[in-house]
């Protein structure tokens, strides 16, 4: 099946640090990279779409100067996290698909950031 | 944003024994349904995706039916194993957008006693 990496796993870090995180299709191309946050005991809630070559689309409510994505190739995008401050820990997950809400989306392990 | 609610919000039960929970989502301009199960410390695998109104799908031990006029599916797992221990989503997409955004339920957090 699609096997889509991300990293780190894990990141503890001082407030005020930028923090990237990668995700990355390894074995397809991926015309869309989603990018999730999950706040414990709730579901996951999309942060932002991106498309390889263009702008990322966020949702409501997203601060785009804060979590920047950048899609650069079919099998790359990182999440941003811009000086970074303890209410911005959390889980954050990304998925990949071929673009169509009826494929499958294939997800990283998701990374656990903790800012101090 | 659409609405996606699952329920119970985690179950117990004994090795061998069946079981089902249940995704309510919006009937008006349903296009698909996802079902992923996702396991600690893996990421989010996907199960199913169906797009038709009573659909039934199959992989093993668990099965999912689709209800699409009246907004819900049903996942069933026969004869739960303990490595069915894992946490089950729902997603649908927005039909209005065709980047394939999908909305998650909180999930149905299933733990199987051997």
């Amino acid at each position: 099946g699609a096997v889509v990496s991300q990293h780190p796993s894990r990141v503890i870090c001082k407030s005020g640090t930028s923090v990237k995180i990668e995700c990355r299709s390894l074995d397809f191309q991926a015309t869309t990279m989603f990018w999730y946050r999950q706040f414990p005991k709730q579901s996951l809630m999309l942060m932002a779409t991106s498309n390889e070559g263009s702008k990322a689309t966020y949702e409501q409510g997203v601060e785009k100067d804060k979590f920047l994505i950048n899609h650069a190739s079919l099998t790359l995008s990182t999440l941003t996290v811009t000086s970074a401050h303890p209410e911005d820990s959390s889980f954050y997950i990304c998925s990949a698909s071929a673009g169509y809400s009826n494929q499958p989306q294939h997800f990283g392990d998701g990374t656990r950031l903790s800012i101090l | 944003i659409l609405n996606v609610e699952q329920s119970p919000q985690s179950l117990h039960v004994q090795e061998g024994d069946s079981t089902n929970f249940t995704c309510s989502f919006p009937s008006s301009n349903f296009y698909a349904l996802h079902w992923y199960r996702w396991e600690t410390a893996k990421s989010p695998e996907a199960l199913f995706v169906m797009t038709l109104n009573g659909d039934e799908k199959k992989k093993g031990r668990i099965s999912a039916t689709l209800n699409t006029k009246e907004g819900y599916s049903y996942l069933y797992i026969k004869g739960s194993q303990p490595e069915d221990s894992a946490t089950y989503l729902c997603a649908c997409p927005d039909r209005g957008s065709t980047l394939g955004r999908l909305y998650f339920g909180r999930g149905t957090q299933l733990t199987v006693w051997p």
